[in-house]
C-alpha cells in the first residue's frame, strides 16, 4: 500500500541553524503534501502545504520543496528557536483521498 | 477560521462500558472526518473515514462493531468505543474536511483511559 518514509526521528539544533526534515513516498498519484507540527499532548497544526504543480512554497522561515520526479518532499526551518521544538509530520495524498502519515520527526531546539 | 473542537478532552472509565466522543466543525461543513488514534511517541493511525450521511470507511483491521462512528450532520461526528478495555486506552483525534477541501483541521484530541 502507499507509504510514507520519514527521516531523521529525531533532529537536535542550536537555536538560529537551519533543520530539515526528509519524505519520500510511493504513491506516484499523491498530489497533495502537507506539514504539521504536533506540541507534547496537543493537536497536530497545519504548517505549510504545497501541491504537486508547484516546487516549493515558502513562508517566512519555513519552506517546502517537492521534487515529483524523486517523490521526495522536504520541510525547511530557517533560524530555528525553542519554540520550533516539536513533533513534525509530513503526510501525502491523492487529492481529497486520505493522509498518508509519515513517522515525525522530534526537533528539538537548544538555546 | 477551520476550528475543529472534541468533547470530552479526557475521559476515564470501567472496563466494559461504552464511550462516545464527539468532534466538531465549528466554522465551517465538515463533508468529511477522519478519525485518529495514536499512541505516545507514535505517529496518527488513521482509523476510519466518515463523510456526511454516509456508512463509515474503515481501515484494515480495525473492528467497525467495537469503534461505531456517526456522521449525522456537517458539522459533527461521534466515535463510540463500546466494550472498552484497556487496550483502547489511547489518545483519539478527529479531523475535518470541507466539500472537495483537501486540508484536514485536526481536533484537540481526547485522550481515554480503560481501568
Amino acid at each position: 500500500g502507499e507509504n510514507v518514509e520519514q527521516h531523521p526521528s529525531t533532529l537536535s539544533v542550536q537555536e538560529g541553524d537551519s533543520a530539515v526534515i526528509k519524505c519520500t513516498y510511493s504513491d506516484s498519484a499523491s498530489n497533495y503534501f502537507p506539514w504539521y507540527k504536533q506540541e507534547l499532548g496537543k493537536r497536530p497544526q497545519l504548517i505549510i502545504d504545497i501541491r504537486s504543480n508547484v516546487g516549493e512554497k515558502k513562508d517566512q522561515r519555513i519552506a517546502v520543496t517537492l521534487n515529483k520526479t524523486a517523490k521526495h518532499f522536504s520541510l525547511h526551518i530557517t533560524e530555528t528557536q525553542p519554540e520550533d521544538s516539536a513533533v513534525y509530520f509530513c503526510a501525502a495524498s491523492r487529492r481529497t483521498d486520505k493522509l498518508i502519515f509519515g513517522t515525525g520527526t522530534r526537533l528539538q531546539v537548544f538555546p | 477560521g477551520a476550528v475543529v473542537s472534541q468533547h470530552p478532552s479526557w475521559v476515564i472509565c470501567k472496563s466494559g462500558t461504552s464511550v462516545k466522543i464527539e468532534c466538531r466543525s465549528l466554522d465551517f461543513q465538515a463533508t468529511t472526518m477522519f478519525w485518529y488514534r495514536q499512541f505516545p511517541k507514535q505517529s496518527l493511525m488513521l482509523m476510519a473515514t466518515s463523510n456526511e450521511g454516509s456508512k463509515a470507511t474503515y481501515e484494515q483491521g480495525v473492528e467497525k462493531d467495537k469503534f461505531l462512528i456517526n456522521h449525522a450532520s456537517l458539522t459533527l461526528s461521534t466515535l463510540t468505543v463500546t466494550s472498552a478495555h484497556p487496550e483502547d486506552s489511547s489518545f483519539y483525534i478527529c479531523s475535518a474536511r470541507g466539500y472537495l477541501q483537501e486540508t484536514q483541521y485536526f481536533g484537540p484530541g481526547t485522550r481515554l483511559l480503560v481501568l
